[in-house]
């Protein structure tokens, strides 16, 4: 089992609609979680950090179950400029920054 | 200007041949970090440095080498190239308290 799985898609959607990507991890002791976005040959950048409370930023809402070692990305209203690939990120142990990157899920927005 | 640079950003090179990639930054984290990147996989750790006198071993760190010269630098050695290191290859750092990290912009890598 992957430690990090994701869904790759491509998720195809219209401006305006809201989408969920998931992400389940392997590792019941990791404590950092963060989805990062990566364009096309670009370097991934961090997107949000996921907290246990849950966490919003604009449209982007993350949210964390530990129980069930999943984590979750809604992006509202989406925008020609959220096609990109979102990368959910764990890291390795409670007590390490090694993270570990999932293969990503692949967004498109259509107009 | 860039917090993290990555030379070259682009190279070809031969089978055998020995290949240097260089990372800088300017955050002044003490973490730095190679990953490469290929098509449908996530990013592989290959080393990582907590400082300029700690090196380890990542995840894929054979036929790699690493050399930290300062605290800014970080340099990722190909000894002989093969064509199964062709990959997107990245530079990161990050903070002693946050776990996040911060990636350069990548050296496209192509072994032929």
């Amino acid at each position: 089992r992957k430690e990090v799985e994701q869904d790759p898609g491509p998720f195809n959607v219209p401006e305006g609609a809201t989408v969920a990507f998931n992400c389940t991890y392997s590792n019941s002791a990791s404590q950092s979680f963060f989805w990062y976005r990566q364009d096309c040959r670009k370097e991934p950048k961090l997107l949000m950090s996921v907290y246990s409370s849950g966490n919003e930023d604009g449209r982007f809402t993350a949210q964390l179950n530990r129980a069930s070692q999943y984590i979750s990305l809604l992006i509202r209203d989406s925008k020609l400029s959220d096609s990109a690939t979102y990368l959910c990120v764990v890291n390795e142990e409670d007590s390490s920054y090694k993270l570990i990157f999932g293969s990503g899920t692949r967004l498109l927005v259509r107009p | 200007d860039a917090d993290v640079t990555q030379t070259p950003r682009n190279r070809i090179t031969k089978t055998g041949k020995r290949i240097m990639l260089e990372c800088s930054q300017t955050k002044g984290h003490d973490r730095m970090y190679w990953y490469r990147q290929d098509p449908g996989l996530g990013l592989r750790l290959i080393y990582y440095s907590f400082d300029v006198k700690d090196i380890n071993k990542g995840e894929i760190s054979d036929g790699y080498s690493v050399s930290r010269q300062a605290q800014a630098k970080f340099s990722l050695s190909l000894e002989s190239a093969i064509p199964n290191q062709t990959a997107l290859y990245f530079c990161a750092t990050s903070d002693l308290n946050m776990g996040e990290q911060y990636f350069g912009p990548g050296t496209r890598l192509t072994v032929t």
